[in-house]
């Protein structure tokens, strides 16, 4: 099973920063199967990125994803108010899928 | 649009099975696989597994074998999870969504199942 560890848990920051959020694989992963999702309290997750830096339709371009071997990252130029939120990762290339346990970005 | 519309929220006695649905529209339910994905008060998310709706295949997580059962009916565009042998520390929300090869665009609102005796 490929094991996603997210870095760092807790991210606080204010509007107006950026923010650079980590994924790293246990093991050689195709870029094409990693996804991020950001997830409000009380809402399902929201598939944000794809194929690790693919901005799914409607997404802010202040969001951007990047792949460097197996260290994947979620940047976020710029922060929202409405940016601050949990954010998971998942590879979707082997089975079992596997999220990372989530970056939570608070406000500062 | 696309849609994944999930049953209401159950309470459930530990030892006991609970059955999950998941009515999917504005697309070909057979095109797609069905995933369920479940998040325990204050957790992450936990991938339980995924179904291809046109020849039933399933690939469940290991921890989960032999409790849990993907299935769908086509004609109704409807996918089920049942899992069986409640704990209390299955108590979660548990999402469906539809798969693909561009991450999971698409999930069903949740559906709260508390294990309670």
């Amino acid at each position: 099973e490929i094991v996603l560890t997210q870095s760092p848990d807790t991210l606080s920051l204010s509007p107006g920063e950026s923010a650079t959020l980590s994924c790293r694989a246990s093991q050689s992963l195709s870029s094409s199967f990693l996804a991020w999702y950001q997830q409000k309290p009380g809402q399902a997750p929201r598939l944000i990125i794809y194929g690790a830096s693919s901005r799914v339709t409607g997404i802010p371009d202040r969001f951007s994803g990047s792949a460097s071997g197996t260290d994947f990252t979620l940047t976020i130029s710029r922060l929202e108010p409405e940016d601050f939120a949990l954010y998971y990762c998942q590879q979707y290339g082997m089975s079992p899928r596997t999220f990372g346990r989530g970056t939570r970005v608070e406000i500062k | 649009q696309v849609q994944l519309v999930q049953s209401g929220a159950e309470v459930k006695k530990p030892g006991a099975s609970v059955r999950v649905s998941c009515k999917a529209s504005g697309y070909t339910f057979s095109s797609y696989s069905l995933c369920w994905i479940r998040q325990a008060p204050g957790g992450g998310l936990e991938w339980m597994g995924w179904i291809t709706p046109y020849n039933g295949n399933t690939n469940y997580a290991q921890n989960l074998q032999g409790r849990v059962t993907l299935t769908t009916d086509t004609s109704t565009s409807t996918g089920y999870m049942e899992l069986r042998g409640l704990r209390f520390d299955d108590t979660a929300i548990y999402y469906c969504a539809r798969g693909g090869g561009s991450g999971y665009r698409y999930w069903g609102q949740g559906t709260l199942v508390t294990v309670s005796s």
